[in-house]
């Protein structure tokens, strides 16, 4: 079992939609969360950096966070096709060295 | 700013040549790092420097070599490749390498390597 599940996708929907990304963890120690973005052929961009459980919001992207349940969410409101891209989420551990686990990406197309 | 740079952009090499991959920022980060990522794969990382100390070598082959010149910049060498280590290689740097809000990660935009 991988320490962090991600749906690989693809990912279709129409412009305008409410789009949900989703990770599951196995490992309690993670404690700190993040969704990078990356364009094809292009670095990963930090879009979200949360520790608590609960939910931070930026522009139409929210991030929430249930450490409880080991499960982590991206919403994107009012999708457009510039928001077309890969989404990896990543996390960290507070045990042992502190390295960053990635999903393994989410492939998400907005249809014009 | 929290920008990455990495240069080249593209890379082609035969498995006899030599080449340096190098890497650049200006935020003051003390941590910097180098990942390997293949196709739709997420990015696996490869080596962590901390204060320009090798910290972490995720059991590279040593045909990659890192060196860390200064605290900003970053350089992978590369020797003797193989067709299969073709893949974009980033690098990343955050504040220190530690925990809370420091471990904050900003990628390059990686070098598109190519082994004939």
């Amino acid at each position: 079992q991988k320490e962090v599940e991600q749906d690989p996708g693809p990912l279709s929907v129409p412009e305008g939609a409410i789009v949900s990304l989703n990770c599951t963890y196995s490992n309690s120690a993670f404690q700190y969360f993040m969704w990078y973005r990356q364009y094809s052929r292009k670095g990963p961009e930090l879009l979200m950096y949360t520790y608590s459980s609960g939910n931070k919001e930026d522009g139409r992207f929210t991030a929430q966070v249930d450490k409880s349940s080991k499960y982590i969410s991206l919403f994107i409101r009012d999708s457009q096709p510039s928001d077309s891209a890969t989404y990896l989420c990543a996390m960290i551990s507070i045990q042992g060295a502190q390295k960053l686990v990635f999903g393994q990406g989410t492939r998400l197309t907005i249809n014009p | 700013d929290t920008e990455v740079t990495q240069t080249p952009k593209h890379l082609v090499m035969g498995m006899t040549n030599k080449k340096s991959l190098k890497c650049e920022q200006h935020m003051g980060h003390r941590a910097m790092y180098w990942y390997k990522q293949k196709a739709k794969k997420p990015p696996e990382l490869m080596f962590v420097y901390s204060y320009e100390k090798l910290s972490i070598n995720e059991s590279v082959p040593s045909r990659f070599s890192p060196e860390c010149p200064n605290s900003s910049l970053l350089n992978l060498h590369l020797h003797a490749l193989q067709p299969e280590d073709s893949a974009l290689y980033l690098c990343a740097s955050s504040q220190e390498g530690g925990l809370a809000g420091k471990e904050t990660q900003y990628f390059g935009p990686g070098t598109r390597l190519l082994v004939l």
